[in-house]
């Protein structure tokens, strides 16, 4: 069964330093999407992404923040400059179409000491 | 605002046991609803969804959800619990604007022989 793969599965930074987490959607997928969820707490919507460009993010999503998909695979996020509060499990969703099933990886947790 | 509401942080029942799972959700016209779960250090897996039709939708693991449009609900039940069925159970709905979930802060089930 496709899957939606992220790496690392466990990243320490420190406060400050940037970070990249990795995503390989599904390969017939379009539109694809980034969830955080703090630990105790519901998973937030951060983005999403189609047709090579941001067609919606949330407040959450400030200018600390980017993704990019720089080939035909992979869907990164990058936070430029971490701060303590952005340690959290970062999910990447992919679906083939809207509103249909979404699929998640098996997410990042991202530790800022 | 839209919202979703799960009402009970956590529930306790024993294996064998039926299960209801409450799920309400705050929005002008009727979304489409999902039911997710979250295994420990897992991602996000879907049991079943709503998008129009059958109100009663079977999903995965024995799972089946109600949509009552009167009471803007939808709420997932079980027969008879597995101790494997512990796990972070989330709702979510999807407001046809581009696949933003929103997810509500989810219930903790825990099975007890």
């Amino acid at each position: 069964e496709p899957e939606v793969t992220q790496t690392p599965s466990h990243q320490v930074t420190q406060m400050g330093q940037e970070v990249i987490l990795r995503c390989v959607p599904i390969s017939n997928h379009l539109y694809f999407y980034w969830y955080r969820q703090i630990l105790g707490q519901k998973v937030e919507f951060l983005v999403s992404f189609y047709n090579n460009e941001i067609s919606e993010k949330s407040e959450i999503f400030d200018d600390q923040f980017s993704v990019e998909r720089p080939d035909g695979s992979n869907f990164t996020l990058k936070i430029r400059s971490t701060k303590l509060e952005d340690s959290a499990m970062y999910f990447c969703a992919s679906t083939a179409g809207l509103n249909t099933e979404a699929f998640f990886g098996q997410g990042t947790r991202l530790t800022v000491v | 605002a839209q919202s979703v509401t799960q009402p009970d942080i956590h529930i306790t029942v024993s294996e064998g046991a039926s299960l209801e799972l409450r799920c309400n959700y705050s929005y002008g016209a009727t979304p489409y609803l999902f039911w997710y779960v979250q295994s420990p250090g897992q991602g996000l897996q879907l049991l079943l969804k709503y998008f129009s039709g059958d109100t009663l939708v079977q999903g995965i693991k024995g799972f089946e959800a109600e949509f009552k449009r009167s009471q803007s609900s939808f709420n997932l039940r079980k027969p008879s619990v597995h101790w494997s069925d512990a796990a972070e159970y989330f709702c979510a709905v999807d407001l046809n604007t581009g696949n933003q979930f929103y997810f509500g802060t989810g219930t903790s089930l825990t099975v007890i022989p």
